[in-house]
């Protein structure tokens, strides 16, 4: 158990829909990351958040958004859902200091979004 | 577009061989991180090289950091049925930076 908790665990729905999946951090990591995984392109980062404001921003599109709120956990959402989005999408979080990532990633189990 | 390239893609042995996983990039990392992630799970960290040439054993992996630093290796010796899984090395700058990852089956 990594510590982080990925919520839902599997979600399923049509194209156009949006979603919303939710990631707690391990207790006293401040650094939030997003991840995309699939069979075609591996894990791709999407964005970070540290400290409840945006670091560092990926391969994220302009149909996703994301946010990290006082409590330290995250939300990723995603609209107007196209098949191709269907994924993994994994939350991940670390011990960051200052601008530098120096250290381990910690990541949830994931949650499987499958748009049909 | 990935910045490390990881080869094999699949590697399919019997246990108690050895096997060696490979990623390389056209960039210069400030270190690197190997990952393995099993079925349902998300990945879980195996170790971190830092130093150009540095080679690290845990137990039966060892891994080395290419003199470079754009390169790197995860030998497995002995290899277990709990060894099966995807490998992913890991470009540390600011975030993670993935290669696709190796699909290792170990066979009982």
């Amino acid at each position: 158990d990594s510590g982080v908790t990925q919520t839902p665990k599997h979600l399923i729905t049509a194209t156009g829909q949006r979603v919303t999946l939710r990631c707690s951090p391990r207790s006293g990591d401040l650094s939030v990351y997003w991840y995309q995984q699939s069979l075609d392109q591996g894990l791709q980062f999407l964005i970070q958040y540290y400290n409840g404001e945006e670091r560092a921003k990926g391969n994220i599109l302009e149909r996703f958004s994301a946010q990290q709120f006082p409590d330290l956990h995250s939300e990723l959402n995603l609209s107007s859902l196209e098949l191709g989005d269907s994924a993994l999408y994994f939350c991940a979080s670390s011990v960051v200091g200052g601008d530098t990532y120096t250290g381990e990633l910690f990541f949830g189990e994931g949650s499987r979004l499958t748009v049909l | 577009t990935q910045l490390l390239e990881q080869s094999p893609q699949f590697l399919s042995i019997q246990e108690g061989e050895n096997l060696t996983v490979y990623c390389n990039s056209s960039s210069v990392f400030s270190s690197l991180q190997w990952y393995r992630q099993e079925p349902g799970e998300g990945p879980v960290l195996l170790v971190t090289v830092v130093t150009g040439g540095e080679v690290k054993k845990l137990k039966r992996l060892t891994f080395q950091f290419g003199d470079a630093r754009k390169d790197s290796s995860l030998h497995i010796t002995a290899a277990q049925p709990g060894d099966t899984g995807l490998y992913l090395c890991a470009g540390v700058d600011y975030k993670l930076s993935f290669g696709a990852g190796t699909t290792v089956t170990v066979r009982a």
